[in-house]
């Protein structure tokens, strides 16, 4: 069935870093795909989306590109802050989300 | 709008017991999916409702499982006679499908934490 793979964690950066999280998915159609945040406490929201090959989502500095020739979702950050410390997840959707592990990351001040 | 409203938030239970978990969906969504979370793991799928219809359970969904969604409008899943392995965090979530699922969000509840012991 479909999946999505990202990259373990934990990630640990200083303040202003830049930021990668690798995810790669297996698909026999032409998903839409997904990041989504959990910042401590609270529940999943949405960070950035992609429908189709190309397609590049962007939120709040984080850019996603959607690479169908790589089967590639990777989320990344120029500079991040203490406040993006969260759990990271990358999801893919027929008709249902299907997610991966999640990537915790710290941002230390 | 008040978003995806869930009930109880934490639930703690001898191992046994049953419990139900609510969900209010955002009132327009036509679809509602129930996930569950363990610790340091993505969520993963229960079962959707498309309004009041049961579409697809998961084999995670054993028979001492039921959800249901009367009406087509709130959610409840049930869990008999709980064991260990059940605690969880319980998440809904709901969308209107319009147009394909991705060209709409999936909007999630803070979700249900059950505590078995």
């Amino acid at each position: 069935g479909d999946s999505v793979t990202q990259m373990e964690g934990p990630v640990t950066l200083s303040e202003e870093a830049f930021l990668t999280i690798n995810c790669t998915y297996t698909a026999t159609g032409y998903p839409s795909l997904f990041w989504y945040v959990q910042y401590p406490g609270e529940g999943l929201q949405l960070l950035l989306k992609a429908t189709k090959a190309d397609d590049k989502g962007s939120n709040k500095g984080f850019e996603a590109t959607y690479r169908k020739e790589t089967t590639s979702f990777h989320l990344e950050k120029g500079s991040v802050q203490v406040s993006d410390s969260a759990v990271y997840f990358c999801a893919l959707s027929d008709y249902k989300l299907s997610f991966g592990a999640g990537t915790t990351v710290t941002v230390r001040a | 709008d008040t978003g995806v409203s869930q009930n109880p938030r934490h639930k703690i239970t001898k191992r046994g017991q049953n419990v139900t978990f609510r969900c209010d969906p955002i009132s327009e969504h036509n679809r509602l999916y129930w996930y569950r979370q363990t610790l340091g793991q993505g969520p993963e799928f229960l079962t959707y409702f498309q309004n009041e219809a049961q579409l697809e359970k998961s084999r995670l969904l054993s028979d001492r499982f039921s959800a249901e969604r009367p009406k087509g409008s709130f959610s409840t899943l049930e869990i008999q006679r709980t064991e260990q392995g059940d605690s969880a965090m319980y998440l809904c979530a709901s969308i209107e499908i319009r147009g394909g699922f991705g060209a709409n969000v999936l909007t999630f509840g803070a979700g249900s934490r059950l505590t078995v012991l």
